[in-house]
């Protein structure tokens, strides 16, 4: 059936240092999600992936396409406390426009002061 | 984005009883979906809600074990019904963002559940 890996499981970093998790797919998706979930919250959109090869960023969190559209990254410079959580991957479930998700099992970052 | 509200926020249950959760969202939306997040794990899709039709739920999930209700388009119900330990999870409702965010999944603070 239909996968989205992610890794690393964990992450440990001391503030300051860079953190990059990445998510695969086992298909081509039509377009790649990010999500953060706090400790005790819940996940919270970050950002949207459509075009192969695409790259966005929002301040210190860069997020990339792969060209193939089956594989997705997330790098964090320079690293703060306020960083801490699990970032999700996320990618359409099955090949219609459902609305409904796949998630990747998540990458949980924990940074020391 | 959507505000949605659901409750209980967490509920403590005993075994072989049944919880009902509420999902509220502050504007209409055709679908809603359910999720459950297992501890330390990801989030698997129960079920999507669709107004005035039956749930279709995904493969693992049965409408016994899960029975949803959607009486209106800015509103659902997820009730997981004779619980064991294993149903100790947090629930999450959402829906998909308006038509320039489509896809984007919009979540409920989520109901955590311990089942003693």
């Amino acid at each position: 059936g239909q996968q989205v890996m992610q890794i690393p499981q964990y992450q440990h970093v001391q503030e300051g240092e860079d953190f990059t998790t990445y998510c695969n797919s086992s298909t081509t998706l039509s377009n790649i999600q990010w999500y953060k979930q706090r400790p005790g919250g819940h996940p919270v959109f970050l950002i949207q992936l459509v075009k192969s090869g695409e790259v966005k960023k929002q301040k210190r969190l860069t997020f990339q396409f792969g060209e193939a559209k089956k594989n997705s990254s997330l790098h964090i410079t320079a690293t703060q406390t306020t960083d801490v959580g699990t970032y999700f991957c996320a990618g359409p479930l099955g090949s219609s426009n459902t609305g409904k998700l796949i998630f990747g099992q998540g990458t949980t970052l924990q940074v020391k002061p | 984005s959507a505000v949605i509200s659901q409750k209980p926020s967490r509920d403590i249950c005993q075994r072989g009883t049944s919880l009902t959760i509420q999902c509220q969202v502050d504007s209409q939306v055709t679908m809603m979906f359910w999720y459950r997040q297992q501890p330390g794990q990801s989030l698997t899709l129960i079920a999507t809600a669709n107004q005035g039709s039956e749930a279709t739920y995904e493969s693992g999930f049965v409408i016994d074990k899960f029975p949803i209700s959607r009486p209106n388009l800015t509103f659902s119900t997820l009730t997981v019904s004779n619980m064991s330990p294993e149903d100790s999870s947090i629930y999450l409702c959402s829906v998909e963002g308006d038509r320039a965010s489509e896809n984007i999944q919009y979540f409920g603070a989520g109901t955590r559940l311990s089942v003693l």
